[in-house]
């Protein structure tokens, strides 16, 4: 059964910081894996999607990558603003699309 | 906006009671998955619908229930609700054809059981 962990749970950086989150995950049989937001009580957005065969992706200051053998991922903020605070979850999906997700890594940047 | 519209965005029910939450999915996309997640967790999975199907289940037991209906929107049930019920839901569609792409979430339904 996957089993999806996300370190830290909660983290607190001043603005303008660069900072890594981390996701593991136990089967490396994914098909792919997606990073998104959550702002409290509301939705999730989505960030990044990264296919199995792809080693990372790009979109603005944030960066995803994927280590498939390792069982691990990184979202990485560049710069980060008030503006990204939020609740950050990985979410694996196995072939039959199951999705699988992270307990979330909950984001306070200080201004 | 993702296009994914789900309603209503919050209510309150009784113990006992039943439910039905409504997801319109977005444009184009075939396969809709819904998620229960409580406060301070990630999503759950619930259920997945594809093509009218229902395509794989997660934990829950039979009194959680669903449809996936010609236009691809979809409904979930839950009967003989519980105050562990309580949560926020959450429905998702995707395109599968053949394989998985990316999921785009509501806004959610914030179900409180009292």
């Amino acid at each position: 059964k996957q089993e999806v962990t996300q370190i830290p749970a909660a983290l607190s950086v001043p603005e303008g910081e660069n900072l890594v989150l981390n996701c593991s995950f136990t089967d490396s049989a994914i098909y792919n894996l997606q990073w998104f937001r959550q702002d409290p009580g509301k939705g999730l957005t989505s960030l990044l999607l990264i296919q199995s065969s792809q080693r990372e992706q790009t979109s603005g200051r944030l960066n995803a990558s994927l280590d498939k053998s390792s069982g691990r991922s990184t979202l990485y903020i560049a710069a980060s603003q008030p503006g990204d605070s939020a609740t950050y979850l990985c979410a694996v999906v196995a072939r039959n699309n199951d999705m699988r997700f992270g307990a979330g890594t909950r984001l306070t940047v200080k201004p | 906006e993702t296009g994914v519209t789900q309603s209503p965005t919050h209510l309150i029910k009784t113990r006992g009671q039943q439910v039905t939450l409504r997801c319109s999915s977005q444009s184009g996309h075939n396969t809709v998955s819904w998620y229960q997640q409580a406060l301070g967790q990630g999503p759950q999975f619930i259920f997945q619908y594809y093509r009218e199907e229902e395509n794989g289940r997660g934990n829950f037991p039979p009194r959680f229930s669903g449809l996936q209906f010609p236009n691809y929107s979809s409904e979930l049930n839950v009967n003989a609700l519980e105050l562990d019920d309580s949560a926020l839901y959450l429905c998702a569609s995707s395109l599968r054809e053949g394989a998985p792409l990316e999921a785009f979430f509501g806004q959610g339904t914030r179900l409180t059981v009292v």
